[in-house]
C-alpha cells in the first residue's frame, strides 16, 4: 500500500518569494514515481513535475523544483518567484513503477495544500 | 489536459436518479482511469479500463457504480440511484502505457456531480 501525507493544509507566500510545500510518502515498492499537480479554483488538474525514485538528480521544471530526499521519504515542491496565479490547491501523488520505469497510472494522492500568494 | 474530453462538466441529479459521466481519451490512447474527488479531499482511484476490458476496479464502490469503455465511443461512468454522498468531482485520465515517467496521466477537466 502507498500513502502520501501533506501536513500543511494551507500556506501563504508573498509574491516573488519562494515557497516549499511538504510531501512525505510511504511505500514498500522498490520503484516508484512522485508527482505534483496543481488544481486552481476552476478545478482542472494540471501536472507540474515528476520524480522517479531512481533519478539521481532532483527534477526541475521552470519555477518548480522537487526536493527529493529518498532516505527521508520526502518529495517537497519548491516554487520560486511566486506569482499571483500560483494560488491554488497542490497535490502530491505517488505510483508504483516497473523496473523499466513504465507502469500503469494508478496514483495515490495526498490531501492537498492550499497555497495563497499575496501581492 | 485539453485532449481528454469529459462531459457534462456539471450535472445535477436528485436522490435516486442515475448519473452518466462520459470521457473521451486523448487521440491514440486506449486506456482510461476514473478518479473521484470528494469535497476538501484529494483524488482517489476508482477504476482502470482498456477498450472493452476492466483492468482494475479495486476503487469502485461495490454497489450502484459501474464503468465501461466500449470498442466505439467514450468511456462511461454510471452511478445508479445517486445519494448525496456521491456529490463529487469525477475525473477521467488518459494514459499511454509505453511512455515512461512524467505525464503518463493526462486529466480531463472533471465532471462535477451535485446530488440534491
Amino acid at each position: 500500500a502507498q500513502k502520501i501525507t501533506q501536513t500543511q493544509p494551507g500556506m501563504f507566500v508573498q509574491e516573488k518569494e519562494a515557497v516549499t510545500l511538504d510531501c512525505t510518502y510511504d511505500t514498500s515498492d522498490p520503484s516508484y514515481g512522485l508527482f505534483w499537480y496543481k488544481q486552481p479554483s476552476s478545478g482542472e488538474m494540471i501536472f507540474l513535475i515528476y520524480q522517479g525514485s531512481y533519478d539521481q538528480q532532483n527534477a526541475t521544471e521552470g519555477r518548480y523544483s522537487l526536493n527529493f530526499q529518498k532516505a527521508r521519504k520526502s518529495a517537497n515542491l519548491v516554487i520560486s518567484a511566486s506569482q499571483l496565479g500560483d494560488s491554488a490547491m497542490y497535490f502530491c501523488a505517488i505510483k508504483k513503477e516497473n523496473a523499466g520505469g513504465t507502469s500503469y497510472g494508478k496514483l495515490t494522492f495526498g490531501q492537498g495544500t492550499i497555497l495563497t500568494v499575496h501581492p | 489536459n485539453a485532449g481528454v474530453m469529459q462531459n457534462p462538466r456539471h450535472l445535477v441529479r436528485r436522490r435516486g436518479q442515475e448519473a452518466r459521466l462520459r470521457c473521451s481519451p486523448m487521440k491514440g490512447h486506449s486506456h482510461v482511469y476514473w478518479y473521484r474527488q470528494l469535497p476538501e479531499e484529494g483524488l482517489k482511484f476508482m477504476v482502470y479500463l482498456q477498450k472493452e476490458n476492466i483492468i482494475d476496479e479495486s476503487g469502485m464502490p461495490k454497489e450502484r457504480f459501474s464503468a465501461e469503455f466500449p470498442k466505439e465511443g467514450p468511456s462511461i461512468l454510471r452511478i445508479q440511484q445517486v445519494v448525496r454522498g456521491d456529490s463529487a468531482a469525477y475525473f477521467c485520465a488518459s494514459y499511454f502505457p509505453d511512455r515512461v515517467g512524467a505525464g503518463e496521466l493526462f486529466f480531463g477537466e472533471g465532471s462535477r456531480l451535485t446530488v440534491l
